[in-house]
C-alpha cells in the first residue's frame, strides 16, 4: 500500500534554532503534499500546499518565513520551522496526493513529527 | 468558504453497542467529497469511510455506515458492534471535487470516542 514517512518523528529544539521535517512519499510519487498542525486535543489545520517545483500556497495566517516549505522532488517535501518559539511546539502532520491516482481524493498521511521548543 | 461543525466533543459506548458521531457542514459547492478519519493515540490519520456527494447511497464499510442527508447538509458515522480498539478521536472532513483545482481536507474539530469494556 501506499506509504508516507516523516522524520524525526520527534523533535526537541531550543528557541530561536531552525528545526527541518521532511516528509517522504514511500512507495509512489506525489506531485502534492499538503503540510498540517495539530495542537493537542485539537483538530488538524492546513498550513500549506506544497507543490513539486513550484512555490508552496500557504492559507490564511501561516507565516510563509517562518515555515518554509520546499518540495524538490516527487517524493519529498520539507518544512522547515525558522527561529522557532515555544509556542511553535505543536504536531506536524503531511499528507501526499499521488501523481498517478485512480481518483481525484486519494490522499495518504504520514505518521506525524512532534516538535518540542524549550 | 466551506466549514466542518462536529457538536459532540465527546462521546462513550459500551462495547458491542451502536454509536453514532454527528457532523454537519456548510458549503455551496455541489461537488464534493466527505470522510470520516480516526486518529487513534498513535496519532496516524486512519481513513474510516468515504462518500461521494453525488451518491445517493450510504456508503458502508463492515462495522461503519454513514447517513449523508445532502440537503441538510449532515453526515454522520454510525458504528455497530463497538470494539475497544475503535476508542479514538474522530474527525469528520470534506474536501472539494473534480475541478476545484484544490483538494485539501477541511476537518472538523473532533470526537473523541471512549469505548468502554
Amino acid at each position: 500500500g501506499a506509504v508516507v514517512s516523516q522524520h524525526p518523528s520527534w523533535v526537541i529544539c531550543k528557541s530561536g534554532t531552525s528545526v527541518k521535517i521532511e516528509c517522504r512519499s514511500l512507495d509512489f510519487q506525489a506531485t502534492t503534499m499538503f503540510w498540517y498542525r495539530q495542537f493537542p486535543k485539537q483538530s488538524l489545520m492546513l498550513m500549506a500546499t506544497s507543490n513539486e517545483g513550484s512555490k508552496a500556497t500557504y492559507e490564511q495566517g501561516v507565516e510563509k518565513d517562518k515555515f518554509l516549505i520546499n518540495h524538490a522532488s516527487l517524493t519529498l517535501s520539507t518544512l522547515t520551522v525558522t527561529s522557532a518559539h515555544p509556542e511553535d511546539s505543536s504536531f506536524y502532520i503531511c499528507s501526499a496526493r499521488p501523481t498517478l491516482r485512480g481518483t481525484v481524493y486519494e490522499q495518504y498521511f504520514g505518521p506525524g513529527t512532534r516538535l518540542t521548543v524549550t | 468558504a466551506q466549514t466542518v461543525t462536529q457538536s459532540q466533543p465527546e462521546m462513550s459506548v459500551q462495547e458491542a453497542e451502536t454509536v453514532t458521531l454527528s457532523c454537519t457542514y456548510d458549503t455551496s459547492e455541489n461537488n464534493y467529497y466527505l470522510f470520516w478519519y480516526k486518529q487513534p493515540p498513535s496519532r496516524q490519520m486512519i481513513l474510516v469511510i468515504r462518500q461521494e456527494a453525488y451518491k445517493q447511497q450510504n456508503a458502508t464499510e463492515n462495522r461503519f455506515s454513514v447517513n449523508f442527508q445532502k440537503a441538510a447538509k449532515s453526515f454522520s458515522l454510525k458504528i455497530s458492534d463497538s470494539q475497544l480498539g475503535d476508542t479514538a478521536m474522530y474527525f469528520c472532513a470534506f474536501m472539494k471535487g473534480r475541478g476545484s483545482g484544490t483538494y485539501k481536507y477541511i476537518f472538523g474539530t473532533g470526537t473523541r470516542l471512549k469505548v468502554l469494556a
